[in-house]
């Protein structure tokens, strides 16, 4: 079964380092997304992206946070400059279509990053 | 806000039990989605049910939809240990591009 594919597993970084977190999406799904999750709380979502391009983010995805999809398969998260409070699971996710298209988003088992 | 919100927020079930959980939501949707989420893992699909749908039922599973209370059940029957999970429901936003996840229920089912 075709899978959303996360790396690494988990991150440990130092506070104010740049940190990227790679996705492989599910070859034929073009709706991609990055969710994040602090211990014990909800999935937040920040961003989706489309066609090269983002079409959502939430208030979390500031400044510090960007994505690119770098080639055919990957789907980045770059965080420029990590804070203590960045420190959560990241969670990819894709679809065929948008979530008013009636598709489920199948997700990554997630990168556990640390800031320290 | 689109988000869903569960209730309860946790529940403890003894095996072979059913478990019932809800989830509200505040603006129209299309659809409703639940997810579960075993500790430490990703998010997996469970059950999709439409706006024009009521009831929905997958092996051990039945999503209810009440579009006009903005309401939805996810009710596991017989339940098994290893159901124990977080249980979250997920709505479209306001646009349309992405899910919005309640807060979730955690499900503990014990042998």
């Amino acid at each position: 079964e075709p899978e959303v594919t996360q790396t690494p597993s988990h991150q440990v970084t130092q506070m104010g380092q740049e940190v990227i977190l790679r996705c492989v999406p599910i070859s034929n799904h073009l709706y991609f997304y990055w969710y994040r999750q602090i211990l014990g709380q909800k999935v937040e979502f920040l961003v989706s992206f489309y066609n090269n391009e983002i079409s959502e983010k939430s208030e979390i995805f500031d400044d510090q946070f960007s994505v690119e999809r770098p080639d055919g398969s990957n789907f980045t998260l770059k965080i420029r400059s990590t804070k203590l409070e960045d420190s959560a699971m990241y969670f990819c996710a894709s679809s065929e279509a948008f979530a008013t298209g009636n598709t489920e988003a199948f997700f990554g088992q997630g990168t556990r990053l640390t800031v320290v | 806000s689109q988000q869903g919100e569960e209730d309860p927020q946790a529940l403890s079930i003894q095996e072979g039990e059913n478990a019932t959980m809800n989830c509200s939501y505040k603006t129209s949707i299309n659809n409703l989605q639940w997810y579960r989420q075993n500790s430490g893992r990703g998010l997996v699909h469970l059950i999709l049910i439409r706006s024009n749908e009521r009831e929905k039922h997958s092996g051990r599973l039945r999503v209810t939809l009440d579009t006009s209370k903005k309401s939805s059940s996810l009710l596991i029957t017989a339940s098994r240990a290893a159901d124990t999970a977080s249980y979250f429901c997920a709505t479209p936003n306001q646009a349309g591009t992405a899910l919005i996840f309640g807060k979730g229920t955690t499900l503990s089912v014990s042998s």
